[in-house]
């Protein structure tokens, strides 16, 4: 059982627009650390979507953005494209036991 | 471009000790102050972060394995280490090795393609 709590699927059709979530408490997301995102195809390693609640690394393109509200934060996705379905993970540092670095369980994106 | 690569025994029997080693190229693990990581993942399930050395000095572990845990870096041959002692079929996992970059968090921004250990007489 995570810490950080994310949906464990999310679907939608090409060229929509997804959210995934990503609920914390008090002891990471909400203690005001922040979130980063990852996304894994099936059969590779993670690759970092998003860093620091809403930055892109290079080469990510801009449809997947990242927001944080509260203890919450969100990864969302426009103009869905098939190659966009994968698992999805954020990850947090959290001061509790749980600690210090903390995944979600992950979200499973699937391009109807 | 920053390259890891994971290795070691696929198969370790049960209460032994499982030993993976992470190589890194395209930069030396002994300089920017980064966070050279293990994370494992249950077949078909989530990540789960297990610990880190950082470049500086200091290491840091997951509670749930600190009792059994080693991370260490070697930087003659510039890897980095993972030593879990006392294994058991649960330890069956994928491994990946990351490097850990810090802002105002740790981000994982470089992984290795992660290597499969079985746990099992």
């Amino acid at each position: 059982q995570s810490v950080l709590t994310q949906p464990p699927s999310v679907s939608g059709a090409p060229g929509q627009k997804v959210t995934i979530s990503c609920t914390g408490s008090s002891s990471n997301i909400g203690a005001g650390y922040d979130v980063n995102w990852y996304q894994q195809l099936p059969g590779t390693a993670p690759k970092l979507l998003i860093y620091d609640n809403d930055n892109r690394p290079s080469g990510v393109p801009d449809r997947f953005s990242g927001s944080k509200s509260g203890a919450s934060a969100s990864l969302a996705i426009t103009g869905l494209q098939a190659e966009d379905e994968a698992d999805y993970y954020c990850q947090s540092y959290d001061s509790s036991l749980s600690g210090p670095e903390v995944f979600g369980g992950g979200t499973k994106l699937t391009v109807l | 471009q920053v390259q890891l690569q994971e290795s070691g025994p696929g198969l370790v029997e049960p209460s032994q000790t499982l030993s993976l080693t992470c190589s890194v190229s395209g930069g030396s693990i002994n300089s920017g102050g980064f966070y050279w990581s293990w994370t494992r993942q249950h077949p078909g399930k989530g990540l789960e972060w297990i610990g880190y050395v950082f470049s500086g000095g200091g290491t840091y572990y997951n509670p749930s394995f600190k009792s059994r845990v080693t991370i260490s870096m070697d930087t003659s041959e510039n890897r980095f280490s993972l030593i879990l002692n006392s294994v058991t079929a649960a330890d069956t996992a994928l491994y990946y090795c990351a490097r850990g970059r810090a802002s105002r968090g740790v981000r994982f921004d470089y992984w290795g393609q992660g290597t499969l250990v079985t746990v099992s007489s």
